[in-house]
């Protein structure tokens, strides 16, 4: 099944560094998201790229496309211990639903 | 509300017995899906409603999975003579899907532990 794979699995950094995560997916997509999840409950929605879109800035937030490589990143730059979470890539499957990736455990150390 | 409400926030129950799961979505939310999280693993998709459509389906993982979407807005998650495997986070969402770029607004998730 279509599903997006993070990479790295975990990422530890020091606070003020940049941290830059992966993902790849399988199959032709119309949209790709981006959620953070807190201590394994709820996510939240950072952003949506569209497949016509490169490129796109949310605050600290920048995410890439590139459909050629049916890749996308995610970089978070000046970290802060609050940006401490899992995250996660998600690709349509058609008709509004998201299949999730595996996610990327990021800890940003004070 | 102002949020997606799902109840309870943790549920531990027998192996055997049958849990329903609730999920309380925005209001005006069309879309409303569920999730599974085992343990440290991603978000495994089950069920997704929208407006009065057949749901989407396809990601139950077996017949003692069933749910329901009364009136086009809270849902109820059933596991019939769950099993220790069935113990894991489940997540609800809902969107509204004309606009698709605010993404899922997830719910806390209840937390079943099958014992």
């Amino acid at each position: 099944s279509q599903q997006g794979e993070e990479d790295p699995q975990a990422l530890s950094i020091q606070e003020g560094e940049n941290a830059t995560m992966n993902c790849s997916y399988k199959t032709s997509i119309n949209n790709l998201q981006w959620y953070r999840q807190n201590s394994g409950r709820g996510l939240v929605h950072l952003i949506l790229i569209r497949s016509n879109e490169r490129e796109k800035h949310s605050g600290r937030l920048r995410v890439t496309l590139d459909t050629s490589k049916k890749s996308s990143s995610l970089l978070i730059t000046a970290s802060r211990a609050a940006d401490t979470a899992s995250y996660f890539c998600a690709t349509d499957a058609g008709t509004y639903k998201y299949i999730f990736g595996t996610g990327t455990r990021l800890k940003v150390l004070a | 509300g102002a949020g997606v409400s799902q109840s309870p926030s943790n549920k531990v129950t027998e192996k055997g017995k049958d849990v329903e799961l609730r999920c309380d979505p925005i209001s005006g939310h069309t879309a409303l899906y569920w999730y599974r999280q085992s343990l440290g693993q991603g978000l495994e998709f089950l069920i997704y409603f929208q407006g009065n459509s057949a749901p989407d389906k396809s990601g139950l993982p077996s017949d003692r999975f069933s749910a329901e979407r009364t009136g086009g807005s809270v849902s109820t998650l059933t596991i019939q003579r769950t099993q220790q495997e069935d113990s894991a986070v489940y997540l609800c969402a809902s969107s509204l899907v004309s606009r698709q770029g605010d993404g899922y607004t997830f719910g806390s998730g209840t937390r079943l532990t099958v014992v």
